[in-house]
């Protein structure tokens, strides 16, 4: 079984920048939830992807965009960095039957994201 | 809002001794409760999850005990190691297919444990 993983592992950016994060889901999965950890927080929900589409999103703003493609892995673009975009952005992949997922939600090791 | 407070923020326990972490929810609609060990460098890993259908869930040296009435839930962790060290993060969910929040999970700040030798 293969699990969640991430790319890159590190990543700096100047504000204003745009910037592009991948997750591969673990295998057997289908739907993908994309998190964000800032320094000594707990992650905030950002996005699910499920059937290629947006299935829910929490209070992050339009500049926080998602794909999800037919082999189920994920990409998060975020436009016009800010400096308090500098956090640690996690995968997490989770299986969905019937529309129903599963409460179980697998994380990747994270992206962390620098921006200067 | 935070939905999901955790205390304390940082605790240290002597090898061998007990590590208590706490959990309160505001949202009834939550149902499904984990927690998560997260390493420094690493993403949080699944420790162990409770419904709300039972007071307590014991898998090895981890225990989940439950108290809806409260809407509190806290981890114990028996006969703490020093490889327990790590953040952990309790977490909640409303029911899948309750609707808008049925996907996320909402964290706790976490905990930065300590077991010293």
């Amino acid at each position: 079984e293969t699990g969640v993983t991430q790319s890159p592992t590190h990543l700096i950016k100047t504000r204003g920048q745009q910037v592009t994060l991948r997750c591969s889901s673990q295998s057997g999965h289908n739907t993908v939830s994309w998190y964000q950890q800032a320094l000594g927080q707990g992650p905030q929900f950002i996005f699910q992807y499920y059937r290629e589409e947006e299935n829910g999103r929490g209070n992050f703003p339009p500049r926080f965009s998602g794909l999800q493609f037919p082999n189920y892995s994920s990409e998060l673009n975020v436009n016009a960095l800010e400096l308090d975009d500098s956090a640690l952005y996690l995968c997490a992949s989770s299986l969905k039957t019937s529309g129903i997922s599963t409460d179980t939600q697998y994380f990747g090791p994270g992206t962390r994201l620098t921006v200067l | 809002q935070q939905q999901v407070k955790q205390s304390p923020q940082s605790l240290i326990v002597q090898k061998g001794g007990i590590s208590i972490i706490n959990c309160a929810y505001e949202n009834t609609a939550f149902d499904y409760f984990p927690w998560y060990q997260q390493f420094p460098g690493k993403g949080p890993a699944l420790l162990i999850a409770i419904r709300p259908d039972v007071s307590e869930k014991k898998e090895g040296r981890f225990t989940i005990s439950f108290n809806k009435s409260a809407k509190q839930f806290s981890l114990h962790i028996m006969d703490s190691q020093p490889g327990d060290s790590a953040t952990y993060f309790c977490a909640a969910t409303p029911p899948p297919g309750s609707g808008a929040g049925s996907y996320q999970l909402t964290f706790g700040k976490g905990t930065k444990l300590s077991v010293i030798p």
